[in-house]
């Protein structure tokens, strides 16, 4: 799996638009870019992912850039529900198994 | 459906002394991994199972045994139990890359 990197933290007023930055400078061609979350040491909860076109679903966006190196997770209407760590992560589309990062740690204040 | 679930959600150990984590699912998912969790870290790979039969190792596997004789469970067993080995453990599943975690597991040997 592609190394990923993501900021440590960042805050978010609530309401607002949060968004979240994924550097895979090395991610390859069959090679997704997955996003996760998980709240209050619960068990992570599947986001979204993408190849290369840009997804939406009813939890967020993915924009992943032309070349593929970077992508952004963004959450339209930010909640205090959404205060979590989010994990970016790069692997193949039949792999089972996934490499975690530290993840971005996301507060969302009112 | 359940999803995934595990038992127990907390267990304490003595030193040496050996368990056994439980993990189901009844998604009929082919894939099936143990993560587990220090504190304020990411989720790293111990080990995992591509179906019934099929197991291997992932990134920290020393002190943990696995086997998979039906596609639902996967159980994870401590075979003397160490105080490094306090941490949160998460047991997932998926189809393909869409994994679905279970709630954890939290452990504490003393």
């Amino acid at each position: 799996d592609a190394k990923t990197t993501q900021p440590t933290s960042m805050d978010c007023a609530e309401g607002r638009a949060a968004n979240l930055p994924c550097n895979h400078s090395t991610i390859s061609g069959n090679e997704y870019v997955y996003w996760y979350r998980q709240i209050h040491s619960q068990g992570p909860q599947y986001i979204i992912h993408g190849l290369k076109n840009n997804e939406t679903n009813e939890m967020a966006s993915l924009i992943i850039t032309e070349d593929r190196k970077s992508s952004t997770l963004i959450l339209p209407h930010a909640t205090l529900r959404d205060t979590a760590v989010y994990y970016c992560i790069v692997k193949r589309t039949n792999a089972g198994k996934s490499t975690f990062g530290d993840g971005t740690t996301l507060t969302v204040k009112p | 459906n359940a999803g995934v679930t595990q038992t127990p959600k907390f267990q304490v150990l003595k030193t040496g002394q050996s368990m056994t984590l439980q993990c189901a699912q009844d998604m009929n998912h082919e894939y099936m991994s143990w993560y587990r969790q220090d504190p304020g870290m990411g989720l790293r790979l111990i080990h995992y199972s591509v179906g019934a039969g099929i197991t291997d190792q992932g990134e920290v596997p020393n002190g943990y045994n696995v086997s998979r004789s039906t596609t639902e469970d996967f159980p994870l067993r401590l075979l003397s139990a160490a105080p490094s080995q306090t941490s949160v453990y998460f047991c997932a599943s998926s189809y393909s890359a869409t994994q679905y975690f279970g709630p954890g597991t939290r452990l504490l040997v003393l």
